[in-house]
């Protein structure tokens, strides 16, 4: 059982927008604006689409956004194209009296 | 260009050892903080264990704690995952990731990853 709940999966048709949630508590997504998003195709190695809540890295669309409340934090991808669909991963820093990370268990989304 | 690739995964026995390795180039290895984290066949992400710039501080998830060590070589840009006891439940892809910089706990780069399979 991951650390972090997620829906095991989304859909949606091109051109809508959708939010994916990821649940924590209050030592971990609760505590700390350093969830992270990661967007993982099959058979490649992970990306960073969203870090430290709502930061997108360079190169990542602006359709791509981060927010928080309480534990749970979303992801919200606009204007969803073919090449969205993907797995995504959220990350969260989950240190207290010790470093800890902890990923939830992945969304799969499907564009229709 | 920022490249990291994994090498040394492969087939061994419940009990055995492995020594995993990440090169890296395209950027200054020195001044980045560096991860190793796991993907089970099928399963979901993993995080295994994180070594400062320096190596000066490592820390490891309980599942690996006690079993695998980090370290890195800043002259050959190169950072390992040394694991012992190996278990059927350590069975997985394993990533080395970047911290990216001025962030924490966010990974900006990864590889392209090492099977690690661990079986009779």
């Amino acid at each position: 059982q991951s650390a972090l709940t997620q829906p095991a999966s989304v859909s949606g048709s091109p051109g809508q927008s959708i939010t994916i949630s990821c649940t924590g508590t209050s030592s971990d997504v609760g505590s700390y604006n350093l969830v992270s998003w990661y967007q993982q195709h099959p058979g490649k190695a992970p990306k960073l689409m969203i870090y430290e809540g709502s930061k997108r890295p360079s190169g990542v669309s602006n359709r791509f956004s981060g927010s928080k409340s309480g534990n749970t934090a979303s992801l919200t991808i606009s204007g969803l194209q073919a090449e969205d669909e993907a797995d995504y991963y959220c990350c969260s820093y989950a240190g207290s009296s010790t470093f800890n990370v902890v990923f939830g268990g992945g969304t799969k989304l499907t564009v229709l | 260009e920022v490249q990291l690739v994994e090498s040394g995964g492969g087939l061994v026995q419940p009990g055995g050892s492995l020594r995993l390795s990440c090169a890296a180039s395209g950027f200054t290895f020195s001044s980045y903080e560096m991860n190793w984290v796991r993907q089970a066949p099928g399963k979901g992400l993993e995080w295994v264990s994180y070594i400062s710039s320096s190596g000066s501080t490592i820390y490891y998830a309980d599942s690996v704690k006690g079993r695998f060590t980090i370290s890195r070589d800043n002259a050959k840009n190169s950072l390992y995952l040394q694991m012992n006891s190996l278990r059927a439940e350590d069975t997985a892809v394993y990533y080395c990731a970047r911290v990216k910089g001025g962030s924490w706990i966010s990974f900006d780069y990864w590889g392209q990853g090492t099977l690690v399979t661990v079986s009779s």
